[in-house]
């Protein structure tokens, strides 16, 4: 079974708008982290989010929030205003167990955003 | 701000060549990753780092490849013997401590085996 699922294909969003993109994972362990990464058209991994199992309340930085459904297995991103720089692939990953040296990262296909002007 | 930064940007090499991709990571960091992502695809875990040896390592990560620190600021990998398949995109990540959770990217290394 896929850890990580990320099923849209393609998203499209008008400038200063908001938009949903959904991650849903699989996992036994009760301790995990999961975290979104953005890859623009330029290839580098730029981190935006982070959430803990444990933590109460959703992960926000900035634009971002998590919406963080843990029955349900969800940890979809929710980026505010939509800006043109936000057009770029958009990874969901996960780290099961707790934070150690053995962190390694699950992630998902990526979803591709485009914001439209 | 402290980045990881990686060197080559780009690497062509040819089958069956010794390949060796360098990666800074940020100064105070513990935790060294390797991943990759063959184009198009999901980015894939190789090995982490700590204390100056491996802790994880996955299936991609076979006798062909290897880790190292040599000093205090470097990590590279090395592939022994590439292969067309290996070629991918390579970043690396640091991460500051076992309290700290996010794993901050390198810009990547494409490495295109011909």
């Amino acid at each position: 079974a896929q850890k990580i699922t990320q099923t849209q294909p393609g998203m499209f969003v008008q400038e200063k708008e908001a938009v949903t993109l959904d991650c849903t994972y699989d996992t036994s362990d009760p301790s995990y982290g999961l975290f979104w990464y953005k890859q623009p058209s330029s290839g580098e991994m730029i981190f935006l989010i982070y959430q803990g199992s444990y933590d109460q309340q959703n992960a926000t930085e900035g634009r971002y929030s998590l919406n963080f459904q843990k029955a349900r297995k969800s940890a979809n991103l929710v980026i505010s205003a939509s800006q043109l720089g936000d057009s770029a692939m958009y990874f969901c990953a996960m780290r099961e167990g707790r934070s150690g040296a053995n962190s390694k990262l699950t992630f998902g296909k990526g979803i591709t955003l485009s914001v439209r002007p | 701000e402290p980045e990881v930064t990686q060197t080559p940007s780009h690497q062509v090499t040819q089958m069956g060549q010794e390949v060796i991709l360098r990666c800074v990571p940020i100064s105070n960091h513990l935790y060294f990753y390797w991943y990759r992502q063959i184009l198009g695809q999901k980015v894939e875990f190789l090995v982490s780092f700590y204390n100056n040896e491996i802790s994880e390592k996955s299936e991609i990560f076979d006798d062909q490849f290897s880790v190292e620190r040599p000093d205090g600021s470097n990590f590279t990998l090395k592939i022994r013997s590439t292969k067309l398949e290996d070629s991918a995109m390579y970043f690396c990540a640091s991460r500051r401590g076992s309290s700290y959770n996010e794993q901050f990217f390198g810009p990547g290394t494409r490495l295109t085996v011909l």
